[in-house]
């Protein structure tokens, strides 16, 4: 069956301390996204890739990194500088046509302390 | 600018009709979606519109006028399962696939 996977479902981490989110599709997708949202919010994004290789920043990249080495994958680093860590983090994934519909992953709760 | 506005909640009965709106503002439109999420879990697609009128896919029907900047989710025979947060999102003109999401409207469907 083919979806999107990201690990750990919970994550819990001290401040100061990096951390990187997984994110993996294989669906063939081309596209993958990074998003974060907050509790009664909706989804805000932070960085997004079009093809391996090559990233843009969103409307909320401070404080964090990506790397698009693979067309699978998409991890997100959650870095010290981001004031706000603490939230659910979303990755999806799309192709190039259906209108670039998305499909989610099941999300990461990160927690730090 | 970028705007997209959607009643932050809203509350109706099993078995009835509910229709959620969503207006926005963006420099170039192509495309708008609706996604359905339930607490803590990831969203699912609903939708899509790109062109004026109405798609109807089940239970589920969307609308959208490009003139007036605005669409609406119907959902009839409304059952306790769609208790969720709707969320409409819109794709602008040379983003790829980038959506800029509205706050999404939290749906309570009571007894």
């Amino acid at each position: 069956d083919g979806g999107i996977t990201q690990s750990p479902k919970y994550l819990f981490r001290k401040e100061g301390q990096n951390v990187t989110l997984s994110c993996e599709q294989n669906l063939n997708h081309d596209a993958m996204y990074w998003y974060r949202q907050d509790p009664g919010q909706g989804l805000r994004l932070i960085y997004y890739s079009q093809i391996v290789n090559d990233f843009q920043k969103g409307d909320i990249a401070e404080g964090y990194s990506v790397s698009r080495e693979k067309k699978e994958s998409f991890p997100l680093t959650v870095t010290s500088a981001q004031k706000n860590p603490t939230a659910f983090y979303l990755c999806a994934s799309s192709r190039r046509d259906r209108g670039y519909e998305q499909y989610f992953g099941p999300g990461t709760r990160l927690t730090v302390t | 600018g970028q705007n997209i506005d959607q009643p932050t909640e809203m509350t109706a009965t099993e078995g009835a009709i509910v229709q959620i709106n969503c207006t926005y503002q963006t420099s170039g439109f192509n495309g708008l979606f609706w996604y359905q999420q339930h607490a803590g879990e990831a969203p699912t697609f609903l939708s899509y519109n790109v062109l004026d009128g109405l798609e109807e896919k089940g239970r589920f029907s969307s609308f959208l006028s490009r003139s007036k900047g605005y669409s609406y989710l119907l959902l009839k025979e409304l059952q306790m399962k769609d208790s969720a947060s709707y969320l409409c999102a819109v794709r602008e003109n040379n983003q790829g696939g980038k959506l800029i999401f509205g706050q999404g409207t939290e749906l309570s469907v009571k007894p």
